[in-house]
């Protein structure tokens, strides 16, 4: 069966640190992968957009990375601060389909 | 400009009545979705709309959701005799083509409860 995983404990780190987030996926063949970020209470937020022919995607203090061998994505954030504390959700397609698979998300917690 | 808006923020409802929620998504996004977020889960895809038309209803959980658009702007999901199992953040959003090609745009979401 086709599932996402992202990390269900919290990641906790210290401000100032590289957070690195990842986005498992079995049994698809995504031709793209996006980045959400979501605050308690609120709609997600786009972050990032990665497409299936490349390998790497960064934007100021964000990197994304997409291995489809390892059928996984790492999301980077340097330099992280306390407002970077939020809950960070991939999603994807089923290559070809318009309709997104989000992961559950994974909350990360930058300590001042 | 403005976003995706959601009405209501809020409503709670009892067990058994009908409810509906709007979406307002930006102006000339032709892509809507629906979406289910509970507590602690992923976002649960519902439908999507390409301008008025819904090319795949297969994410509604039952025949008690339905949602339809109309001038290809505003969306109605209505949710029939509801059941407590239903209560959770209902979230809009809109892109302005269908696919993850595109970035979606989520409005704040209408929180349901049924007691």
């Amino acid at each position: 069966s086709q599932k996402i995983e992202q990390n269900s404990e919290a990641l906790n780190i210290q401000e100032g640190k590289t957070a690195t987030l990842t986005c498992n996926y079995t049994n698809y063949s995504p031709a793209y992968l996006q980045w959400y970020r979501q605050d308690p209470g609120r709609g997600p937020v786009f972050l990032l957009l990665i497409r299936e022919n490349e390998k790497e995607k960064r934007k100021e203090r964000l990197k994304v990375t997409f291995d489809t061998t390892l059928k996984q994505s790492l999301f980077h954030i340097t330099a992280s601060q306390p407002a970077d504390s939020a809950t960070y959700l991939c999603a994807l397609d089923a290559g070809g389909s318009y309709i997104p698979t989000f992961g559950r998300g994974t909350s990360l917690i930058v300590h001042p | 400009g403005a976003g995706v808006s959601q009405s209501p923020s809020n409503k709670v409802t009892e067990k058994g009545k009908d409810v509906e929620l709007r979406c307002d998504p930006i102006s000339g996004h032709t892509a809507l979705y629906w979406y289910r977020q509970s507590l602690g889960q992923g976002l649960e895809f519902l439908i999507y709309f390409q301008g008025n038309s819904a090319p795949d209803k297969s994410g509604l959980p039952s025949d008690r959701f339905s949602a339809e658009r109309t001038g290809g702007s505003v969306s109605t999901l209505t949710i029939q005799r509801t059941q407590q199992e239903d209560s959770a953040v209902y979230l809009c959003a809109s892109s302005f083509k269908p696919g993850l090609a595109n970035e979606q745009y989520f409005g704040p979401g209408t929180r349901l409860t049924v007691t």
